[in-house]
């Protein structure tokens, strides 16, 4: 059975740094398209990141230059590095397959608040 | 970056309707286009992949067309169950980017 489990969530207050993590188990993050994906409250989806199998990263412009993906391999993890946080990334954060795979964790929720 | 526009916003509909949504992309993309249902409180679950491709387990009453750019989910008789914020995502090697959603309420 696949499943990915995101943690690390949390307060954080205005400028400060966060990282979530998202393990995954049945399923080969290294190997596989993954993705993070977040969710303010009463709003729309939003793809914050995508790594590929390969390597590529890509980034949403909201969050260049502030948020870093990465993998560890050895655990079977995916992580979010996020410094410089804004009241408006506060948000629910997903982490995801690709859509042919289908999978999502439950989102860990970060807070960004004075 | 690729924008995607959904329509309508809010669709009133009552049970064994058909119903139609309709995702626009900014240019051409192919057919690199998921559905995803989404209820309160729930993460996404992935309806169609590819434009047209049924992900396994879900119902045959959900169907994908279109490529290029424009893109039409439809749920042929409308079942209690379905009512949820329906997503369309583009995404390829170099983007992903959502549409901002059509919430089907009860009419």
């Amino acid at each position: 059975e696949v499943q990915l489990v995101e943690s690390g969530g949390g307060l954080v207050q205005p400028g400060g740094s966060l990282r979530v993590s998202c393990a995954a188990s049945g399923f080969s993050v290294s190997n596989n398209y993954m993705s993070w994906v977040r969710q303010a409250p009463g709003k729309g989806l939003e793809g914050v990141s995508v790594m590929y199998s390969g390597g590529t990263i890509h980034y949403a412009d909201s969050v260049k230059g502030r948020f870093i993906i990465s993998r560890d391999n050895s655990k079977n993890t995916l992580h979010l590095q996020m410094n410089s946080l804004r009241a408006e990334d506060t948000a629910v954060y997903y982490c995801a397959t690709n859509p042919s795979a289908g999978y999502w964790g439950q989102g860990t929720l970060v807070t960004v608040s004075s | 970056d690729i924008q995607m526009t959904q329509s309508p916003s809010t669709l009133s509909a009552s049970i064994g309707d058909r119903v139609t949504i309709t995702c626009r992309a900014s240019q051409s993309i192919s057919s690199w286009l998921a559905w995803y249902q989404q209820k309160p409180g729930k993460a996404p679950k992935v309806l169609i992949y590819m434009a047209s491709t049924l992900q396994s387990g879900v119902p045959s009453r959900f169907s994908g067309s279109g490529s290029g750019t424009e893109f039409t989910l439809t749920i042929s008789s409308l079942q209690p169950d379905d009512f949820a914020t329906y997503y369309c995502q583009h995404y390829n090697r170099y983007s992903e980017t959502f549409g901002q959603g059509t919430k089907v309420e009860i009419k």
